[in-house]
């Protein structure tokens, strides 16, 4: 049963465009939400969060939106660079629970 | 703080052998969780504490998969016997609350 669906598993976009990571959720409980980034070899860390009383956060040149009637959230990254290259996973807390989605990769070209 | 500590890096075994991944989580975290991550699946989680106890182990695959955590500051996860498919990358991560996770470098297991 995935609480958290990323439905794209890939995303390619050109260097200076904007990149949009889309992300559902199933489980209203969640009230707490969270964008992790990846690299090769590496542990996920940290990007950026929302919580469920705000509907935008904006971070730099990163932003999540929360749409909670639809149970969906987007991180948008404008102007993407190369360095964003990587698998974004959306994650949904609350209640003492914390889940993943599947992960989407993103390649940003030159 | 040195972060999430797990290890070893990598494991290669051969199927039936027993495996244990190690994990030493921030200081001061209550919270501990296992993770495993395939190209199918993502990141699954397996097993999750709260000071040390067990809160939902749901994710685990079966039997076959045990977790502990004998005290704050050290976690394992066993698989008894492993096989093929559970080839992959493990993650632990440490929370002081249910929210933002600091994750460990990784456990690639490759069972052949």
């Amino acid at each position: 049963d995935q609480q958290v669906k990323q439905n794209s598993p890939s995303l390619s976009v050109q260097e200076g465009r904007i990149s949009i990571l889309n992300c559902d959720y199933t489980n209203s409980m969640f009230d707490y939400f969270l964008w992790y980034k990846k690299y090769p070899a590496e542990g996920p860390t940290f990007l950026i969060s929302i919580s469920s009383i705000k509907d935008k956060n904006e971070d730099g040149r990163f932003t999540v939106f929360l749409n909670k009637s639809a149970k969906h959230l987007s991180l948008h990254i404008v102007p993407s660079q190369p360095g964003d290259s990587a698998v974004y996973f959306c994650a949904a807390s609350g209640h003492n629970d914390m889940r993943f989605g599947a992960g989407t990769r993103l390649t940003v070209k030159p | 703080d040195a972060g999430v500590i797990q290890s070893p890096r990598h494991e290669v075994t051969e199927m039936g052998q027993e495996v244990t991944l190690r994990c030493k989580p921030i200081s001061g975290h209550d919270y501990l969780f296992w993770y495993r991550q395939t190209m199918m699946r993502g990141l699954e989680l397996l097993i999750y504490f709260n000071n040390n106890v067990p809160i939902d182990d749901s994710g685990m695959p079966e039997d076959r998969f045990s977790a502990k955590m004998p005290n704050a500051s050290f976690s394992t996860l066993k698989i008894q016997p492993s096989e093929p498919r559970d080839s992959a990358v493990y993650f632990c991560a440490s929370s002081p609350t249910v929210t933002e996770a600091f994750f460990g470098q990784g456990t690639r297991l490759t069972v052949v």
